[in-house]
């Protein structure tokens, strides 16, 4: 496994609410990635890290915003979460600059918002 | 019209078989090509990374890239039950580190 933690692993919570959902990582890998996967869209690009405080949006960042403080920390928070966020989270990790690194991926976390 | 295109499936197919999956593609820029099994409950976890055209093998998984079609396939020799998930193809330019993914083929292999 790439040491890789996700957490929650579960959640279910009501619209409106505030969420937070955090990567953990052994890595010391520079680059992390949070996805969101449903069905029929396969995975798609939340936001990325290149950096501790370099973060970047990615094809679906409306709704999201993250945060890195710590090279092994990555946080995606739902400021006020909607019912069209409800999906399967995975956060990813890569160990270098450019397409050449491949990225491993954690076992996500399953957020329902009723 | 989505960039990365992959058929659903289900593909079901009796153990033993040779397997194929493969994945279409729009934008010329992609470089690297990645193929993730995913089983259920749990995330992708990479089987083959290749770069440009041509052929990777690796065990029983066999990687193909043909650029000029915009075409990558991944085939599964002597499939097992144990073989039975979600295959995902992924995709980037060579400059950035962004992966555009396929929608997954689900994939059943009966014993």
């Amino acid at each position: 496994d790439a040491g890789i933690t996700q957490s929650p692993r579960h959640k279910v919570t009501e619209t409106g609410t505030p969420v937070t959902l955090r990567c953990h990582q052994t890595e010391n890998h520079r680059y992390m990635y949070w996805y969101r996967q449903d069905p029929g869209h396969g995975l798609r690009l939340i936001h990325y890290s290149y950096g501790v405080k370099d973060t970047d949006k990615g094809e679906v960042s409306d709704g999201y915003s993250v945060s890195r403080s710590k090279t092994e920390d990555f946080l995606l928070t739902l400021e006020s979460a909607t019912s069209s966020q409800t999906s399967v989270y995975f956060c990813a990790i890569s160990g270098g600059q450019g397409a050449a690194q491949p990225q491993h991926f954690g076992d996500g976390t399953r957020l329902s918002i009723l | 019209q989505k960039e990365v295109e992959q058929d659903p499936g289900p593909l079901s197919v009796p153990e033993g078989a040779i397997v194929s999956l493969n994945c279409t593609y729009s934008n010329s820029a992609f470089q690297y090509f990645m193929w993730y099994r995913q089983y259920s409950r749990k995330g992708p976890e990479l089987l083959m990374y290749t770069y440009s055209s041509g052929n990777k093998e690796d065990g029983r998984f066999t990687a193909q890239v043909d650029k000029s079609s915009k075409y990558i396939s991944l085939f599964i020799r002597d499939s097992q039950p144990s073989d039975s998930a979600t295959y995902l193809c992924a995709m980037s330019a060579e400059y950035g580190n962004k992966l555009v993914f396929g929608a997954g083929t689900i994939l059943r292999v009966k014993s």
